[in-house]
């Protein structure tokens, strides 16, 4: 069926240090995804997006990977801060619009 | 910088009894959704809204659910028998429609938390 996963529940890293987060999915039709940072008590918040015609996008610091031979997506973040701590979520989607999360991993940032 | 915006932050109520969720998506947004978080686990789809009818929604939306416009500005969600297993987190979402193309960044709102007892 259908679905997106996490390949790691949790993240430990030193401040400073580089992240990488990745992310494997399912649907092949799937055209457009996303990664989503949560912090505790929050909504997730968009921290970029990257769609099927492309296999790499660059923002502030973080960059994501797109590998449609494997379906497989990653976030990097660089020189991770501790303000980086939370839960990231990749999520994707089709010509419906509806999101497909993935289940987390936690971004843990040592000082 | 417009943001989603949800109401209230925490609702409290008896299993059986009907909760009404509330959100205020970004003003020149045209598309909206619920999600749920159960505790720990992923963000669910529930369901998308466009043009004042549902566009699609998951086998979580059952009879017991609906969504309205009731005005220009908010967007709701209704459950009508609250369940215990209804407890969770509730975001609201919007995306703005571009080009004729309805998929596009969704904003997400900071939630509801909904404590069924």
């Amino acid at each position: 069926g259908e679905s997106v996963g996490l390949h790691l529940p949790t993240l430990s890293v030193q401040e400073g240090d580089n992240s990488i987060i990745n992310c494997a999915y399912s649907n092949s039709a799937s055209d457009y995804f996303i990664w989503y940072k949560q912090e505790s008590g929050k909504g997730p918040q968009f921290i970029i997006d990257i769609r099927s015609n492309m296999d790499k996008r660059q923002g502030q610091r973080v960059t994501v990977l797109l590998n449609k031979t494997v379906k497989h997506l990653s976030l990097q973040i660089a020189a991770t801060q501790p303000g980086d701590s939370a839960v990231y979520f990749c999520a994707e989607t089709g010509a419906n619009s509806k999101l497909t999360f993935g289940k987390g991993i936690t971004l843990s940032v040592r000082p | 910088e417009p943001e989603v915006t949800q109401t209230p932050s925490h609702q409290v109520t008896q299993m059986g009894q009907e909760v009404i969720l509330r959100c205020v998506p970004i003003s020149n947004h045209l598309y909206f959704y619920w999600y749920r978080q159960i505790l720990g686990q992923k963000v669910e789809f529930l369901v998308s809204f466009y043009n004042n009818e549902i566009s699609e929604k998951s086998e979580i939306f059952d009879d017991q659910f609906s969504v309205e416009r009731p005005d220009g500005s908010n967007f709701t969600l209704k459950i009508r028998s609250t369940k215990l297993e209804d407890s969770a987190m509730y975001f609201c979402a919007s995306s703005e429609m571009v080009a004729g193309v309805g998929t596009d960044t969704q904003y997400f709102g900071p939630g509801t938390r909904l404590t069924v007892l």
